[in-house]
């Protein structure tokens, strides 16, 4: 398995403009969870599903942030409209339902 | 969750074992101790976990003390590879997802 994938792997914008990030899970994991890390909050849990309904949204920092996952096999977060403080490096992680949360590589955004 | 302290940093020698500390005193009788590593610019990656017995994998050991208040992960061989920020969750394990709150970890560095 190739493991979670993620893309783009960066992506630099222009404040104002719509950003959607992409998460493939590890296939047969019904846990998908979406994180973001700054140097000055650290990792940060999002949003996550279970068999592809959101559960919990509360980390989610404002309306202009949107998670969806139509199917087992993708996940979007969308941000619109961007902001610099946005800024970030955002993981997506699945899981099996188990223990273990397996990340992806990551996806650095950049909002000018 | 219960919340965790762990020291900001650490040095170790490469060949030698890293012992990292974690205090974990307001921890429930049902929450468990979690490890996940963070290899610079990569996503998180899972260690170990255990409950109140000692574990051991291929990657590492986990030893809890008996009233479960802290804990230690050991890399018994560090090499450069392990230098990484290493995290220490406390949660509870539960099918519905795997919520894990980061903290701000600890600083191995491996040196030769």
């Amino acid at each position: 398995d190739a493991g979670v994938i993620q893309s783009p792997r960066h992506e630099v914008t222009e404040m104002g403009q719509e950003v959607t990030l992409r998460c493939k899970p590890i296939s047969g994991h019904n846990s998908l969870f979406w994180y973001r890390q700054t140097m000055m909050r650290g990792l940060e849990l999002l949003i996550y599903f279970n068999n592809n309904v959101p559960i919990d949204d509360s980390g989610m920092p404002e309306d202009r942030f949107s998670a969806k996952m139509p199917n087992a096999s993708f996940s979007t977060l969308k941000i619109q409209p961007s902001e610099p403080r946005d800024s970030a490096v955002y993981f997506c992680a699945s899981s099996p339902g188990q223990n273990e949360q397996f990340f992806g590589p990551g996806t650095r955004l950049t909002v000018l | 969750d219960a919340k965790t302290t762990q020291p900001t940093s650490m040095d170790c020698a490469e060949g030698r074992a890293a012992n990292l500390p974690c205090n974990h005193s307001t921890i429930s009788g049902n929450e468990y101790v979690y490890w996940y590593r963070q290899i610079h610019s990569q996503g998180p990656q899972y260690i170990i976990h255990g409950l109140k017995n000692n574990e051991t994998n291929e990657m590492a050991s986990l030893i809890i003390t008996e009233d479960r208040k802290s804990s230690t992960l050991i890399l018994p061989h560090a090499t450069l590879r392990d230098t990484a920020v290493y995290y220490c969750i406390v949660r509870v394990a539960h099918n519905a997802g795997n919520m894990l709150t980061f903290g701000g970890g600890t600083r191995l560095m491996v040196k030769p």
